[in-house]
């Protein structure tokens, strides 16, 4: 079965610094895709970033970038000039097939920005 | 603005009464599921459905939850009888399968059984 580990449950950063927060994963799928979704305190979950397996190249979107290492399963998810916006918690999931659409969730680690 | 709909938001009741939450999927997706979100479990998949057929619901206890889309623009999820363990955040979710299969997550319903 496939896990899904996010090994910081609490993390801060000061404003305007960079933080990284990791998530690995377990499977014997070659095709699949990771996700980062956000839960600020208002509870509404929000795509941060996808990435499909089969594409080398790390996705980015804006402040947001992953380093996804295939072969380590690792999928870390990079903040760049956090903002106090990005007080969160941070989901790492995993989709096994693009038939499924099921996800499987990570733990999740809280985020606090500092100001 | 497309988003998923979800009521109520909150919702107290008393162990062994009826509950039922509601959401209306973004218009168009033809898969919607049903979360719920504890501390001790973190985000559990309870039901899935696609074009309004239940497509998995291994996550859901069967004796007293029950999901199901009278149409497209509706799903409910049913407890019956309430208990206080299944106080939680209960969110549903709908998507578009074979795009990008990203999710868009509703508000959440807050479900306090005492």
């Amino acid at each position: 079965a496939q896990t899904v580990t996010q090994s910081q449950p609490e993390m801060s950063v000061q404003e305007a610094e960079t933080v990284t927060l990791s998530c690995t994963y377990d499977t014997s799928e070659n095709n699949y895709y990771l996700f980062w979704y956000k839960q600020p305190p208002s509870r509404q979950m929000i795509l941060v970033i996808r990435q499909e397996a089969y594409k080398q190249q790390n996705a980015t979107e804006n402040r947001f970038s992953v380093n996804f290492q295939k072969a380590a399963k690792s999928f870390s998810l990079k903040i760049s000039d956090s903002q106090l916006g990005d007080t969160a918690m941070y989901f790492c999931a995993f989709m096994k097939s693009p038939g499924t659409y099921k996800y499987i969730f990570g733990t999740g680690t809280r985020l606090k920005v500092l100001a | 603005d497309a988003r998923v709909t979800q009521t109520p938001r909150h919702k107290v009741t008393e162990m062994g009464q009826e509950v039922t939450m509601r959401c209306q999927p973004i218009l168009g997706h033809n898969t919607v599921f049903w979360y719920r979100q504890t501390m001790m479990q973190g985000l559990e998949l309870l039901a899935y459905f696609r074009n309004r057929a239940p497509l998995d619901d291994s996550g859901m206890p069967k004796d007293r939850f029950s999901a199901e889309m009278p149409d497209a623009t509706l799903a409910t999820l049913k407890i019956q009888p309430s208990e206080p363990r299944d106080s939680a955040v209960y969110f549903c979710a709908s998507g578009l399968a074979g795009l990008v299969y990203e999710q868009f997550f509703g508000p959440g319903t807050r479900l306090t059984v005492l």
